[in-house]
């Protein structure tokens, strides 16, 4: 798999529903980012979790990261219709502290 | 506080002819990145920039490509003789003086470059 790959590819659910959604990486890692993109717009920037920190909230997000398994999950609660985007996890490796590495992201549909 | 200003958003260019696509970074930012994606596909690096200075740009395509960050004026991204496989979208993104791990990344919105 690659460094920063998002599972599952696509994810269907009803609004207020809970939506997960997995990162696994390859290598060490410095900080772990999750990003959401709407269709032909830009990347907005969701959290970021450290390498050192295993759980964040933010409003209906909650990130956890477990370095062992070299992996990360995105939970959104309460999902909404305005949640639907894909989803990013970005990585930046120990020793290239700048260059995030981006998974092929979640395609997220949350139907009213 | 304005975002990152990425220009054209929507770009159409012939075989052989050159793109040029445009990033002011946030204000009081002084790193730049520079990302492409193509269909389908997450977000691939380019290069790396700070004022005056490439810092990293191995993830640039060996011919055609070039980026610069002048003192004064916007990061430019220019492509030479685009080829259809060219076609994506190219993201600018910003971050603020210091390390930059650790530092959030802005990304604008990207310019979305099409060639016929």
């Amino acid at each position: 798999s690659q460094q920063g790959e998002e599972d599952p590819q696509a994810l269907s659910i009803q609004e207020g529903e809970n939506a997960t959604m997995n990162c696994s990486y390859k290598t060490s890692i410095n900080n772990l980012q999750w990003y959401r993109q709407n269709s032909g717009r830009g990347l907005v920037h969701l959290i970021l979790i450290r390498s050192n920190e295993r759980e964040k909230h933010s409003g209906r997000l909650r990130v956890t990261l477990d370095t062992s398994k070299k992996s990360s999950s995105l939970l959104i609660t309460a999902s909404r219709a305005a949640d639907t985007a894909s989803y990013f996890c970005a990585t930046d490796a120990r020793g290239s502290n700048y260059k995030l590495t981006f998974g092929k992201g979640t395609l997220l549909t949350v139907n009213p | 506080n304005a975002g990152v200003m990425q220009n054209p958003r929507h770009l159409v260019r012939r075989r052989g002819q050159e793109a040029r696509l445009r990033c002011s970074p946030m204000k009081g930012h002084s790193h730049v990145y520079w990302y492409r994606q193509l269909p389908e596909e997450g977000l691939k690096f380019m290069v790396y920039l700070q004022k005056e200075n490439i810092i990293d740009e191995s993830g640039m395509p060996k011919e055609r490509f070039s980026a610069e960050f002048p003192k004064e004026g916007p990061s430019i991204l220019r492509i030479q003789q685009v080829v259809r496989g060219d076609s994506a979208a190219y993201f600018c993104a910003s971050s603020p003086p210091g390390q930059p791990s650790g530092n959030t990344i802005y990304f604008g919105e990207g310019s979305w470059l099409t060639v016929v």
